[in-house]
């Protein structure tokens, strides 16, 4: 089953920040984060495992709530280059691999 | 290292007709993914192999397409016939695939299919 991800859409200004949300109604072991940048191939940017992890990447971090089946990626200080089209994937119950589904994907925009 | 790679890039193809599309991934992977992605929507999963065997083809349309990892490297998959709607870029992806191990996803640069 496919997670939910909000907001559809978001647009920034040069160095505002942002939150991109994904969530499932099924018990997950990890979510993925990609970012898809027009006309390109998605791009991994992290992976979190079931307990709560918190990861970073520069200014791109997320975490994962597992007992809400939610994470959470987190963008500050946004620049030019995060534009493009953010993708949560799920996978589980028990392991990698299993029943991986990617979101709908969340659009962000910024602008100088 | 050589990325994923995926040829076509492009292919345009008349309704009813056959279209097959091949994958390379990165050395060693071990699982190989299959994406549909049609415009303003999220990669859809088509079949997944790990080595030359089918992990989930769940949503694989069985009546026109077909997918195959004969030697646990390449792939190809094929669709016959096609229809318009399956106008979309193809995606292939490579994870590490060890047990246990977290399977970040590396994506080939895709094959754009227009089906008229």
């Amino acid at each position: 089953q496919q997670p939910v991800q909000s907001p559809q859409a978001v647009i920034l200004r040069e160095g505002e920040d942002a939150v991109i949300n994904c969530s499932s109604s099924k018990a997950l072991y990890s979510v993925h984060w990609y970012r898809q940048k027009h006309g390109e191939a998605p791009v991994f940017l992290m992976i979190l495992l079931k307990g709560g992890e918190q990861k970073g990447h520069e200014k791109i971090s997320a975490s994962f709530n597992e007992k809400k089946q939610q994470s959470s990626l987190y963008l500050t200080a946004s620049q030019l280059s995060y534009s493009g089209t953010y993708f949560c994937g799920t996978e589980g119950p028990e392991n990698y691999g299993q029943n991986f589904v990617f979101g709908p994907g969340t659009r962000l925009s910024v602008l100088p | 290292e050589a990325g994923v790679a995926q040829s076509p890039r492009y292919k345009i193809i008349e309704k009813r007709q056959s279209v097959a599309f091949w994958c390379n991934p990165i050395s060693g992977h071990a699982t190989l993914y299959w994406y549909q992605q049609i415009l303003g929507q999220g990669p859809k999963l088509l079949i997944q192999f790990q080595n030359n065997g089918v992990v989930d083809d769940s949503q694989l349309p069985k009546d026109r397409f077909s997918a195959e990892r004969l030697k646990g490297v390449d792939s190809t998959l094929k669709i016959q016939p096609a229809k318009l709607e399956d106008s979309a870029v193809y995606l292939c992806a490579s994870s590490s695939g060890v047990a246990g191990g977290p399977n970040e996803q590396f994506f080939g640069p895709g094959t754009r299919l227009t089906v008229l």
